[in-house]
């Protein structure tokens, strides 16, 4: 089954400072999707990427795909507290018995300090 | 964007009875629904996804009488942990998908977060 791994695993930055989550997926990637998550909460839809080369942007946030290295990468600008949380990265898993559903990573907790 | 709700938002129930969640997509229609179960610190894992007018299709490893799922129209669909236990307890997420553009997005609910005493 297709394994999604995030890097790193947490993050603490100073406001203001950019950063950078990476996602690898084991498998040939079909669609890949950004979602934040704060605790105890749902999942807040950031992006989705289906194309190789694809690069969007929300905001601050940008993420790109490299299909080739079957790897996203989300950069935030510039961060500030309200960008503090879990982010999770979702793929969908070729031949699924569950159609288009999801594969998540373990998420990138990030805290930003003041 | 578009709106899924859960209900209830916590639930904290005795071991052996039985919960029932509500996921509802509140301005759209959705033909396919996703259950997913969260622990504590891991990421979210797939459950089974629910099709309105069939039987729901469960992932290896998922109890399909334990964890009953109905999606009785194309807003509702319902998960019902049947004779809870401890081990049951979870943040428990629905997401219902829409294609638009050609692109396909899927939304989550605000989660259920169960407690099994």
């Amino acid at each position: 089954s297709q394994e999604l791994e995030q890097s790193p695993q947490s993050l603490i930055v100073q406001e203001g400072k950019n950063l950078t989550i990476n996602c690898t997926s084991s498998k040939t990637l079909y669609g890949l999707y950004w979602y934040k998550q704060k605790y105890g909460e749902g999942l807040i839809f950031l992006m989705m990427l289906q194309k190789g080369g694809e690069e969007k942007s929300h905001e601050k946030i940008t993420a790109k795909l490299d299909e080739k290295k079957q790897q996203s990468s989300l950069h935030i600008t510039a961060s500030q507290p309200s960008h503090a949380g879990i982010y999770l990265c979702g793929a969908f898993e070729a031949n699924s018995n569950s159609g288009y559903a999801l594969n998540f990573g373990k998420g990138t907790s990030l805290l930003v300090t003041p | 964007g578009a709106v899924v709700s859960q209900h209830p938002s916590w639930v904290i129930c005795k071991s052996g009875t039985s919960v029932k969640i509500e996921c509802r997509s509140l301005d759209f229609q959705a033909t396919t629904m996703f259950w997913y179960r969260q622990f504590p610190k891991q990421s979210l894992m797939l459950m089974a996804t629910s099709n309105e007018g069939s039987k729901a299709t469960y992932e290896q490893g998922v109890e399909k009488d334990k964890f009953l799922i109905n999606h009785a129209s194309l807003t509702l669909s319902t998960l019902t942990v049947t004779s809870a236990h401890p081990e049951d307890s979870s943040f428990y997420i629905c997401s219902a998908g829409i294609l638009a553009g050609g692109e396909e997005t899927q939304y989550f609910g605000p989660g259920t977060r169960l407690l099994v005493l």
